[in-house]
């Protein structure tokens, strides 16, 4: 089992819709967990932490589930705007070492 | 606040020569990262400093990549000799400590290798 795994994608979702994305850990000992958001050609950039109560930011809400190790995004009220590969990052161990899932492509069309 | 800054942004060579890209942390940050981002698949952690010194490099193939921050500020990274499948982009990032905080992303060096 791969270490951080997320939805394929690629999401293609018309203006105004409600998307989650889902992604699972195989490491209970995971400390911190976070959605980063990366657009074509450039780096990745924190879209949000993942705290154990769930945490809204806007139209875009995280959750954790710890006991079946796994974080979901979800993008309510899709604005062109959001398009672009939404990457999940588990982190633990003394460092802290951030693995990051392959990525989910989201499109969304006017 | 300025943010990562990293050069080149783009590399073309051949197989078996040598590159090296460099990266300038976020002023004051104490942990620098840098990540290699083969097309298709997310960032993947090569080598993590804290300050001047190494406290992961477990996925750095040694062979051929080494890196260094000698004086716990900018850092360079060097692939020799390169291989087909070192094309990616080579991300370097920065957080205030190791605790888990949030990483600040350079631009990246794009690595094309013939």
């Amino acid at each position: 089992r791969k270490e951080v795994e997320q939805d394929p994608g690629p999401f293609n979702v018309p203006e105004g819709a409600t998307v989650a994305f889902n992604c699972t850990y195989s490491n209970s000992a995971s400390q911190s967990f976070f959605w980063y958001r990366q657009d074509c050609r450039k780096e990745p950039k924190l879209l949000m932490s993942v705290y154990s109560s769930g945490n809204e930011d806007g139209r875009f809400t995280a959750q954790l589930n710890r006991a079946s190790q796994y974080i979901s995004l979800l993008i309510r009220d899709s604005k062109l705007s959001d398009s672009a590969t939404y990457l999940c990052a588990v982190g633990g161990g003394s460092n802290y070492k951030l693995t990051f899932g392959k990525g989910t492509l989201l499109t969304v069309n006017p | 606040e300025a943010g990562v800054a990293q050069s080149p942004r783009y590399k073309i060579i051949e197989k078996r020569q040598s590159v090296a890209f460099w990266c300038n942390p976020i002023s004051g940050h104490a942990t620098l990262y840098w990540y290699q981002q083969i097309l298709g698949q997310g960032p993947k952690l090569l080598i993590q400093f804290q300050n001047n010194g190494v406290v992961d490099d477990s996925q750095l193939p040694k062979d051929r990549f080494s890196a260094e921050r000698l004086k716990g500020v900018d850092s360079t990274l060097k692939i020799q000799p390169a291989k087909l499948e070192d094309s990616a982009v080579y991300l370097c990032a920065s957080s205030l400590d190791s605790s888990g905080r949030e990483r600040f992303f350079g631009p990246g060096t794009r690595l094309t290798v013939l």
